[in-house]
């Protein structure tokens, strides 16, 4: 079975530049969750979705990020303008049931440096 | 409040040496779970094991093992027979009914094997 899909692996962009990245949960799944890995601060969580809606965003830093799940297959988190400090490696993960009770299964991260 | 911590920022042991890495967690709530992801120096995320509260029996899964106290509040990790690809970042996570929507993930543990 194919395991959570992230797309792209690596993005090099400018500050001020529009970033998105794309994540493919696996098949059945219906817990999405987005995090942020940092050295300084470790894992992040910034969004969780359950059955394709936003159940707690509470870790999505500001205004500038924000994620859309507009099905059980996809999910998209979007940096606008994009900034220095927000460069770190983002993870998707996803799991069956609800919440974090369930094992999450990450995918591979999009490696993001923001110049 | 809920909390994992590990102590050991970084481990340094020699192949064929057993090593153990420590997690003690914080929380009020009697359900919750615990979990221990690897991160090798590719960057994934891989999932090892999911613990209930409720079942406080050791594992075994062939050169790992885990040890589940809750009298002190640890869920220890124990690799026998260190090998060279042990190599990683360990990182030992909490999720409780206060807030089932989020892992509460400790700094992680470097764990360096030397041939």
């Amino acid at each position: 079975d194919a395991g959570v899909i992230q797309s792209p692996r690596h993005e090099v962009t400018e500050m001020g530049q529009e970033v998105t990245l794309r994540c493919k949960p696996i098949s059945g799944h219906n817990s999405l969750f987005w995090y942020r890995q940092t050295m300084m601060r470790g894992l992040e969580l910034l969004i969780y979705f359950n059955n394709n809606v936003p159940i707690d965003d509470s870790g999505m830093p500001e205004d500038r990020f924000s994620a859309k799940m507009p099905n059980a297959s996809f999910s998209t988190l979007k940096i606008q303008p994009s900034e220095p400090r927000d460069s770190a490696v983002y993870f998707c993960a996803s799991s069956s049931g609800q919440g974090a009770r369930e094992t999450q299964y990450f995918g591979p991260g999009t490696r993001l440096l923001v110049l | 409040a809920q909390k994992v911590t590990q102590a050991q920022t970084e481990i340094s042991v020699v192949e064929k040496e057993d090593v153990t890495l420590d997690c003690v967690y914080e929380t009020r709530d009697t359900t919750y779970y615990l979990f221990w992801y690897k991160q090798p120096p590719s960057g994934e995320l891989v999932f090892l094991i999911r613990r209930n509260s409720f079942d406080e029996q050791n594992e075994i899964s062939g050169r790992y093992s885990w040890n589940f106290q809750k009298s002190t509040s640890s869920f220890n990790f124990t690799i026998t027979a260190s090998q060279v690809v042990d190599s990683a970042v360990y990182f030992c996570a909490l999720s409780d009914s206060y807030n089932f929507n989020k892992f509460y993930f400790g700094s992680g543990t470097k764990l360096n094997v030397k041939p």
